[in-house]
């Protein structure tokens, strides 16, 4: 069963628009959540970590994390074509250091 | 601070033969760790080491095996190489404190005929 689950998309929006993507994990004992972008033929480049309930922004982005319902979210504002990519949750779980990575949701910016 | 490097960038193997792939971290971060991407199961951890040692082992057969230098570059190598083992390698360094970032490498592209 898989640990980490992301809609796959793919997910379009229009440029300057808010894309929304979303995770949930099912390891209530995870500690550590990152999300990484992925370009096509590159590696994850990490975007946001978070760690303790609520929000934390950066820039034009924006993570959320509910450890009570499981779930991590990660908002992006003013969305521009360059975005496009697939953007990777990541979980960390107990006294372990490896990341548990969930499908990857494929997002275009249109412009 | 130079980022996480790894050689070769490409490789092109047959079946049966084996692979070593290097791994340098950022200065200063003691842990490695390593992950296969491939189209069908994503991302997944492979093993991680910190200060020469394997601290963590992912689900992979035992032709998947690594070591750590003193200066903390890592290599991993694939013995009697599949077809199935063609992916995207990555590393991907960290402080190796619990909660630490890891930050990935270009990654090695195997492909296996």
């Amino acid at each position: 069963q898989k640990e980490v689950e992301q809609n796959s998309g793919p997910l379009s929006v229009p440029e300057g628009a808010i894309a929304s993507l979303n995770c949930t994990y099912s390891d209530r004992g995870s500690q550590s959540f990152f999300w990484y972008r992925q370009y096509s033929g590159k590696s994850p480049e990490l975007i946001m970590s978070i760690y303790s309930n609520g929000d934390k922004e950066d820039g034009r982005f924006t993570a959320q994390l509910n450890k009570a319902s499981q779930y991590v979210s990660l908002l992006i504002r003013d969305s521009q074509p360059s975005d496009s990519a697939t953007y990777l949750c990541a979980v960390t779980s107990g006294s372990a250091r490896q990341l548990t990575f969930g499908s990857g949701t494929q997002l275009t910016v249109l412009p | 601070k130079a980022g996480v490097t790894q050689t070769p960038r490409y490789l092109i193997k047959t079946r049966g033969q084996q692979v070593t792939l290097s791994c340098s971290p950022i200065s200063g971060h003691r842990s490695v760790s390593w992950y296969q991407q491939t189209p069908g199961q994503g991302l997944q951890f492979l093993f991680e080491y910190f200060s020469e040692t394997q601290r963590n082992k992912g689900n992979f057969p035992g032709r998947f095996s690594g070591r750590q230098f003193s200066n903390s570059r890592s290599e991993m190598n694939v013995s009697t190489l599949e077809l199935g083992d063609s992916a995207l390698y990555l590393c991907a360094s960290s402080l190796g404190t619990r909660e630490e970032t890891q930050y990935f490498g270009p990654g090695t592209r195997l492909l296996v005929l």
